[in-house]
């Protein structure tokens, strides 16, 4: 079974709805991030946190929301979504710890079309 | 001024030749480096990490690090085709998340 899983793996929805896409983790990690990515633009910095309690923005929160359920569980909401949301999301983690644990895990992605 | 800039390329080398892919970061402070390999439409896969100057070597890819120029590279020696991907580089400072860069495209012709 795969470490970081993400659901839906694909997801079409029309402007105004709201969305929320799941992401959990076998890992035992703390850290959990959301990235989105655009042809071109690399991966960008949604939301990150260091662990249930401590949530962060990243570069590009505006019309995002997250919810850390649980150690294993890193939720990313649109609350109305809108065309220029479009995009392939990731979902990643991190151990906490020295720098030999820096490496962080992706998830599969979620494709979001927002008609 | 983006904080980590690679050439998007594509980069385009002959089968069993070196492919040579570069990264500049702009803060001074980052003290982590990662080479990420992205297939297309699949998620990014860690080839590579280097933390101090000079190079680290893992089979066919050699990471280099020189913290005064502010650059890091990836050589791949003896290209193969499935090693046609999009290469990310990612930079971390203090307790920031990563930041990536846009990725450099690179083709391996039979």
């Amino acid at each position: 079974d795969a470490d970081v899983t993400q659901t839906p793996r694909n997801r079409i929805t029309k402007t105004g709805k709201r969305i929320m896409l799941e992401c959990s983790q076998t890992k035992g990690h703390d850290r959990m991030y959301w990235y989105r990515q655009d042809p071109g633009l690399g991966l960008r910095l949604i939301y990150y946190s260091f662990d249930v309690k401590d949530i962060n923005k990243g570069e590009i929160s505006d019309g995002y929301s997250v919810s850390r359920q649980a150690q294993a569980k890193f939720s990313l909401s649109l609350e109305s979504a809108i065309p220029n949301q479009t995009a392939l999301y990731f979902c990643a983690t991190r151990g906490a710890g020295t720098s030999s644990t820096d490496t962080q895990y992706f998830g599969p992605g979620t494709r979001l079309t927002v008609l | 001024q983006k904080e980590v800039e690679q050439n998007s390329g594509p980069l385009s080398v002959p089968e069993g030749a070196i492919a040579s892919l570069n990264c500049t970061y702009s803060d001074r402070g980052s003290q982590s480096f990662f080479w990420y390999r992205q297939y297309s439409g699949k998620s990014p896969e860690l080839i590579m990490s280097i933390y101090s100057n000079g190079d680290k070597e893992d089979g066919r890819f050699t990471a280099q690090l020189n913290k005064a120029s502010q650059y890091v590279s990836l050589l791949i020696r003896d290209s193969q085709p499935s090693d046609s991907a999009t290469y990310l580089c990612a930079v971390k400072a203090g307790r920031r998340a990563l930041t990536f860069g846009s990725g450099t495209r690179l083709q391996v012709q039979p």
